[in-house]
């Protein structure tokens, strides 16, 4: 059984600030990891992902993710947040049925 | 342009009314997704297609029924629509599983 988990339910920073949304996995094979944004009333976007290689992986509009091993974890950044971050987060982890498993979402908000 | 459509945006139905929940793409990705989203739960699957005619159950599949006869669209049957069965729910699909697409999404209340 693959789970994720998102320990924080809603993350507050400044505009300007740096952000780290944590998520955390537990599975026992070789996996895809992936992170989604939701904008308030719209569907998901995929923002990244990582199976292997470098553990630290870039995508769209400044995220980047780190993936550990010994941790589990694929925990997502950005340096300077603007106002328009302003979504919920999503991490998922795919198993080797192509079923996505997501986590429960942070939501963050970035204040002016 | 790459999308996913679903129609409606919006339902209103009484319990024990069926629904008929429609999605499309353009992209001719094979594999296509039914997703229920309700607050801090996340998204649950609840069918996937892995093309026409090629459905498997998700991890929620009771009280709901997929039809998926053209690669470009993937329907979503409720049955006697229930009230716990308020919800939004999201389409999607894709060519590898770990980047889906998703459509806006629809928001269902059942009365």
């Amino acid at each position: 059984t693959q789970t994720v988990s998102q320990s924080d339910a809603h993350v507050t920073v400044f505009e300007g600030d740096s952000v780290e949304l944590r998520c955390n996995y537990s599975y026992g094979g070789s996996i895809y990891l992936s992170w989604y944004i939701q904008h308030h009333g719209h569907g998901l976007q995929f923002l990244l992902k990582y199976y292997s290689g470098n553990p630290v992986v870039q995508g769209v509009n400044g995220f980047e993710a780190e993936f550990s091993k010994s941790d589990s974890s694929f925990h997502l950044r950005k340096a300077s947040v603007h106002w328009s971050d302003s979504a919920v987060y999503f991490c998922a982890v795919m198993s080797n049925y192509n079923v996505l498993y997501f986590g429960s979402g942070t939501k963050l908000t970035v204040e002016p | 342009d790459m999308k996913v459509t679903q129609m409606p945006r919006y339902l209103i139905k009484r319990m024990g009314e069926n629904v008929l929940l429609e999605c499309g793409q353009d992209m001719s990705h094979e594999t296509m997704y039914w997703y229920r989203q309700d607050p801090g739960l996340g998204l649950q699957l609840i069918y996937i297609s892995y093309d026409v005619d090629s459905n498997s159950e998700g991890d929620i599949p009771k009280g709901y029924r997929v039809s998926r006869k053209k690669r470009e669209h993937f329907s979503l049957i409720l049955d006697s629509a229930k009230t716990n069965q308020t919800s939004v729910y999201f389409c999607a699909s894709s060519l590898a599983a770990y980047e889906q697409y998703f459509g806006p999404g629809t928001r269902l209340t059942v009365l």
